[in-house]
């Protein structure tokens, strides 16, 4: 079965804590996505990635961090520097190049009290 | 600002209708555009994709392209319940970055 999975689908966290969220795909596409989705909100990008070892900051990448060691991995840690944490978070990936469609996993809500 | 806008809704159709949704986008650059259907409390799941002028059909899906008045739209013909979701409008230049905007919320009325 190809796809995108993302875990845990549900997430608490205290604030002051760090938070890693997990991205795995096996559609052996070259660019990842992270959005974060708020309430009434469109998707807001938090950061991409293209191709391994190599990351950009999307919009609204204060307070998260990313790595690509991976072509099927790219993981997202929510930092104890962003304010306003608790959302939706969406993984998303593309095959890369001029082939832009992007196919999302299945979310993780994250909730910081 | 790069700007995708949609109208939130909620359109109600009832059942057996045509739906129409549109979607406007400010950055003339954009070269693809993309039509995600997103249930609630799910993720959103691409159901169209469309590069050119003109109309795409897919089933009871017509995506239609307007450059020139830089407007997207989806029509869904024969509207079943289990169409009402979400629909989000996304446009992309040339990086493989999308813009969304923030949805229309459609309910189909048996």
């Amino acid at each position: 079965d190809g796809g995108i999975t993302q875990s845990p689908k549900y997430l608490f966290r205290k604030e002051g804590q760090n938070v890693t969220l997990s991205c795995e795909q096996n559609l052996n596409h070259d660019a990842m996505y992270w959005y974060r989705q708020d309430p009434g909100q469109g998707l807001r990008l938090i950061y991409y990635s293209q191709i391994v070892n190599d990351f950009q900051k999307g919009d609204i990448a204060e307070g998260y961090s990313v790595s690509r060691e991976k072509k099927e991995s790219f993981p997202l840690t929510v930092t104890s520097a962003q304010k306003n944490p608790t959302a939706f978070y969406l993984c998303a990936s593309s095959m890369g190049g001029r082939v832009y469609e992007q196919y999302f996993g299945p979310g993780t809500r994250l909730t910081v009290t | 600002q790069k700007e995708v806008e949609q109208n939130s809704g909620p359109l109600s159709v009832p059942e057996g209708a045509i739906a129409s949704l549109n979607c406007t986008y400010s950055d003339r650059g954009s070269q693809s555009f993309f039509w995600y259907r997103q249930y609630s409390g799910k993720s959103p799941e691409l159901i169209m994709s469309i590069y050119s002028n003109g109309d795409k059909e897919d089933g009871r899906f017509t995506a239609q392209l307007n450059k020139a008045s830089q407007y997207v739209s989806l029509l869904i013909r024969d509207s079943q319940p289990s169409d009402s979701a979400t629909y989000l409008c996304a446009a992309g230049g040339a990086t493989n970055k999308l813009i969304f905007g923030t949805g229309t919320l459609l309910a189909v009325q048996p």
